[in-house]
């Protein structure tokens, strides 16, 4: 059964770089698309963006320019880093596995995807 | 983006109760469309996926429908791990995946 454990310090001051790992576990990184997607502190979830097994990545415009995900397949891991951080950044990150189905359509395939398997998360504090 | 819009944002239920909950986009994305449980301090649970398809091991008091622009999630008769905090998602546009606000299931 694949486990997933969000890694990394719990406080980091403004202006720095948050860095999360997660580390996949019971399972293979190849072959699905892992997402970060965090939560404010009493607010809803937040997709950050995703990256599959190859390398390939997509972040939600909102943090595009200060995100970037990478993965090491060697150690079934794939990683966060979220540079210039201010205390609207506190929250609660998650890591995900994004399963899929492919129903056959008249032409070709639909993926539909949706995350399936959650970290427990860490919480994380921008504080100085 | 698409936006993914709840209601109620709040709702007070008794056990054996049938709930449902709507979520709105701000277009269509056909069946496009996730139910996730979160209970306090712990992650969200996959419930519903692809509108309709319910996940492996939930019980099968949940369900989903719903397609294009409107979707529900109905639980048929509430039990007491039911109450928690319900989120959709829309994975139709695969650039931006987005959450509906919320809706929160209360004891009443």
């Amino acid at each position: 059964q694949v486990q997933l454990q969000e890694s990394g310090p719990g406080l980091v001051k403004p202006s720095e770089t948050l860095s999360l790992t997660c580390t996949v576990s019971g399972g293979s990184i190849s072959s699905y698309y892992w997402s970060w997607i965090r939560q404010p502190p009493g607010k809803g979830l937040e997709w950050i963006g995703y990256i599959y097994y190859s390398g390939s990545t997509n972040y939600n415009p909102s943090l595009k320019s200060r995100v970037t995900i990478s993965v090491d397949t060697s150690k079934n891991q794939f990683s966060l880093k979220l540079s210039s951080v201010t205390a609207a950044d506190t929250a609660v990150y998650y890591c995900a596995r994004q399963g899929s189905i492919a129903v056959a359509g008249r032409d070709y395939y639909y993926y539909y995807y949706y995350m399936d398997v959650w970290g427990k998360g860490t919480t994380v504090t921008v504080s100085s | 983006d698409i936006q993914m819009t709840q209601s109620p944002s709040s709702l007070s239920a008794s056990v054996g109760d049938r709930v449902t909950i709507t979520c709105r986009a701000s277009q269509s994305i056909s069946s496009y469309l996730n139910w996730y449980q979160q209970k306090p301090g712990k992650a969200p649970k996959l419930l519903i996926y692809a509108a309709s398809s319910l996940q492996s091991g939930v019980p099968s008091r949940f369900s989903g429908s719903g397609s294009g622009t409107d979707f529900t999630l109905t639980i048929s008769s509430l039990q007491p791990e039911d109450f928690a905090t319900y989120y959709c998602q829309q994975s139709y546009s695969t650039l931006t995946y987005t959450f509906g606000q919320g809706t929160k299931l209360e004891i009443k």
